[in-house]
C-alpha cells in the first residue's frame, strides 16, 4: 500500500494561504490522492481529491507534482476556523471499491 | 439528508468486558468502513463493507475483534475481551459502491471507547 509523509504540525496567519505539503512516493498510477480534514472531536470532512491534473475547489487547491511523488494543499485564505488536522491520503482499491489509506496528518493552527 | 451516525458517542468499559459499537451509515450507501483512531494518531483502516459481506478484514487486529452487517445497513462492531490498547475513537463511514472517479466516504462523529 501506498503511504504518505506529512509535517507534524504548521503555523499559518489567518488571511494568508496555508501550504501544506506530502509525500507518496509509492503512489501507484491509478491510485489517487485525497484531502480530509478533522476538526476536534469530529469525524474527518472530505476536502478536494486528484490524480495527476490540478483541482480546485471551493474549499482549495490540490497541486500534484509531475511524477505524482508529491502534492500541496492550498487553502488560498486561512481563516480560525480551518485550524485542524489535514490527512494526506491514498485511496487504494479493494475488492470492488476502496479504502483510505492514512498518514498521521498535519495539525494545522491558524493564528489571529 | 442524514449523515452517517454512530453510538454510543462515549463508552467507558472494564478491562475484558465485552463491547458493542454501532453505526447507522448514509441510506443508499452499500460500502461501510470502520477505522481506529488511536490517541494522536492517524486513522487505522478495520475493515470494510460490501453490502452484507466483508471482503477486506485485513485490518482488524485480533479475533477480539469482529463486525458484521445486516439488511445493507446499520453495523455493528464487537471487541470482546476488553483490553486497555483497544481504547480509541472508532470511526465508520459510509460511500456509494463502485469504482469511479469521483468517490467520497462520508465519516461519522465516531465512538470513544475507554477501557479501565
Amino acid at each position: 500500500d501506498a503511504k504518505t509523509t506529512q509535517p507534524p504540525s504548521m503555523d499559518c496567519a489567518e488571511g494568508r494561504a496555508a501550504n501544506l505539503p506530502c509525500n507518496h512516493s509509492t503512489i501507484s498510477g491509478n491510485e489517487y490522492v485525497y484531502w480530509y480534514r478533522q476538526i476536534h472531536s469530529q469525524g474527518p470532512q472530505y476536502i478536494i481529491h486528484g490524480l495527476k491534473n490540478n483541482e480546485t475547489n471551493e474549499m482549495a487547491s490540490l497541486i500534484i507534482t509531475e511524477d505524482r511523488k508529491s502534492s500541496t494543499l492550498i487553502l488560498p485564505h486561512a481563516t480560525l476556523r480551518d485550524t485542524a488536522v489535514y490527512y494526506c491520503i491514498v485511496r487504494v482499491a479493494t475488492s470492488g471499491t476502496y479504502k483510505y489509506i492514512f498518514g498521521t496528518g498535519t495539525r494545522l493552527k491558524v493564528l489571529a | 439528508g442524514a449523515g452517517v451516525s454512530q453510538s454510543p458517542s462515549n463508552k467507558v468499559t472494564e478491562k475484558g468486558k465485552d463491547v458493542e459499537l454501532r453505526c447507522d451509515p448514509i441510506s443508499g450507501h452499500t460500502a461501510l468502513y470502520w477505522y481506529r483512531q488511536s490517541l494522536g494518531q492517524g486513522l487505522e483502516f478495520l475493515i470494510y463493507f460490501q453490502g452484507n459481506s466483508a471482503p477486506d478484514k485485513s485490518g482488524l487486529p485480533s479475533d477480539r475483534f469482529s463486525a458484521e452487517r445486516t439488511g445493507g445497513s446499520v453495523s455493528t462492531l464487537t471487541i470482546q475481551r476488553t483490553q486497555q490498547e483497544d481504547s480509541a475513537v472508532y470511526l465508520c463511514a459510509s460511500s456509494v459502491m463502485g469504482q469511479g472517479a469521483y468517490y467520497e466516504q462520508y465519516f461519522g462523529p465516531g465512538t470513544r471507547l475507554t477501557v479501565t
